[in-house]
């Protein structure tokens, strides 16, 4: 079974530009979960979707959104680039729940570096 | 609001040598705890998974411990290699609904291991 993929893998962009980066969880994994980690803050917790809705959302400015689609992939966008958005974007799908296990056991992509210059 | 701290910042071992990770988080409330390892410029690999409910979790050379009431975790590696060199992170989940999925790490574990 395929693992959780994300694109693209490196990016390099400009103050004030925008971005759009993607992540296709593992098959049957309809909760997609978005993590930023830098030297400075560590991981930490940007937004959950699950079946196309956001489920939770982390301490970061309206300029961060995602969403998802029916299919499960998800995408984020970081609007107004700044310098302090470069980062390893990490994407986690959630294991499906079974009865009697309920896990939430998360399985993280890759990530995508992104650089602003 | 939880927060998880892991000691020490980093570790240099020889080859060959037993070691303890240390993870210890503030709200004993949590549903679970994952330990990861995270090579340079890499994703996070999981490598233990233990339920609030369990003591320990056994993978091959990685045992992890909970000890929810006090609001620890050790991650033991057994028989170190260099190829266990990596940043070695916990993260606790929560028992609340809206953030069950959502994990609170630790700044990780440095570790190297040496030939």
């Amino acid at each position: 079974k395929a693992g959780v993929t994300q694109t693209p893998r490196y990016l390099i962009k400009t103050r004030g530009q925008q971005v759009t980066l993607s992540c296709s969880p593992i098959s049957g994994h309809r909760s997609v979960s978005w993590y930023q980690q830098t030297p400075g803050q560590g991981l930490q917790f940007l937004f959950e979707y699950f079946s196309e809705t956001q489920r939770n959302k982390g301490n970061f400015p309206g300029r961060f959104s995602g969403r998802q689609f029916s299919n499960s992939r998800s995408e984020m966008n970081v609007s107004t680039l700044e310098l302090g958005d470069s980062a390893l974007y990490l994407c986690a799908s959630s294991s499906p729940a079974r009865p009697g296990l309920v896990t939430y056991e998360q399985y993280f992509g890759p990530g995508t570096r992104l650089t602003v210059t | 609001k939880q927060e998880v701290t892991q000691i020490p910042a980093a570790l240099s071992v020889p080859e060959g040598e037993n070691l303890v990770l240390n993870c210890s988080f503030t709200d004993s409330a949590i549903y679970n705890l994952q330990w990861f390892r995270q090579d340079p410029g890499k994703g996070l690999t999981s490598l233990l998974l233990i339920q609030s409910s369990q003591r320990e979790q056994t993978s091959g050379r990685l045992n992890a411990s909970l000890d929810k009431s006090s609001g620890r975790s050790t991650l033991y590696i057994a028989a170190s290699q260099p190829g266990d060199s990596a940043t070695y992170l916990c993260a606790v989940r929560r028992i609340s609904s809206g953030s069950a999925r959502q994990l609170t790490f630790g700044s990780g574990t440095q570790l190297t291991v040496l030939p």
